[in-house]
């Protein structure tokens, strides 16, 4: 069975500082990873996907992640926040091997952005 | 391009009725997968439709059952709500089973009372 855990269901940044969002998996086959934003009353928006090939990911509005296998870790950052980051962001695992369609979620982080 | 649609986009149950939810995949895209996201925590994934056979499920009861039509949309359908079914339920969409990423619509709240 495949998951993810994201520490700190909440994160507070002020604009212009760092963002880093927190994502440790489990897999026991080579994993597939995703961040997804979601702001409110909307679906989720990929920002970035993992899949085996550099693990230096880079995504939409300005973030990257990178996958580290000897920590199970794909942790989002973004080097200067921006009011138009608060959102709450969702860490995801699939199985290369099934689908890259079927996700497992983690439980989110929400990032405030303090002016 | 018209990207994932979902309809309506809040309802208002009460325990025991049925509802039915409604998809439409972004253009170009032929799998559909239904995520069930109660408040507060991650998506959950309910099944894919793909070529209108459900070809996956997650660890979901019967009574949430599901249909995918020839054009590629999809409908969801929960009998017997219960209040714990009250939840954002996301449509996702992909080209083919094994696809990603996924784009997600904007999703149908579900209130049961």
């Amino acid at each position: 069975a495949q998951s993810v855990t994201q520490l700190g269901s909440h994160v507070s940044v002020s604009e212009g500082a760092l963002v880093l969002l927190r994502c440790n998996y489990s897999s026991s086959v080579p994993p597939y990873l995703f961040w997804y934003v979601q702001y409110p009353n909307q679906g989720l928006q990929l920002l970035l996907k993992y899949t085996s090939a550099a693990t230096l990911v880079k995504g939409i509005n300005g973030f990257e992640a990178e996958f580290k296998k000897s920590e199970t870790s794909f942790h989002l950052t973004k080097p200067s926040a921006h009011m138009s980051d608060a959102a709450e962001y969702f860490c995801a695992v699939s199985d290369q091997e099934t689908s890259g369609s079927r996700l497992t979620f983690g439980e989110g982080t929400q990032l405030t952005v303090n002016p | 391009d018209a990207g994932v649609t979902q309809s309506p986009t809040h309802l208002i149950k009460t325990r025991g009725q049925q509802v039915t939810l409604r998809c439409s995949p972004k253009s170009g895209h032929d799998t559909v997968s239904w995520y069930q996201q109660a408040l507060g925590q991650g998506p959950q994934f309910i099944f894919q439709y793909y070529e209108e056979e459900e070809r996956q499920r997650g660890n979901f009861p019967d009574r949430f059952s599901g249909h995918q039509f020839p054009n590629y949309s999809s409908e969801l359908n929960v009998n017997a709500l219960l209040l714990g079914d009250s939840a954002l339920y996301l449509c996702a969409s992909s080209w083919g089973v094994a696809s990603s990423p996924l784009h997600f619509g904007n999703g149908t709240r579900l209130t049961v009372t």
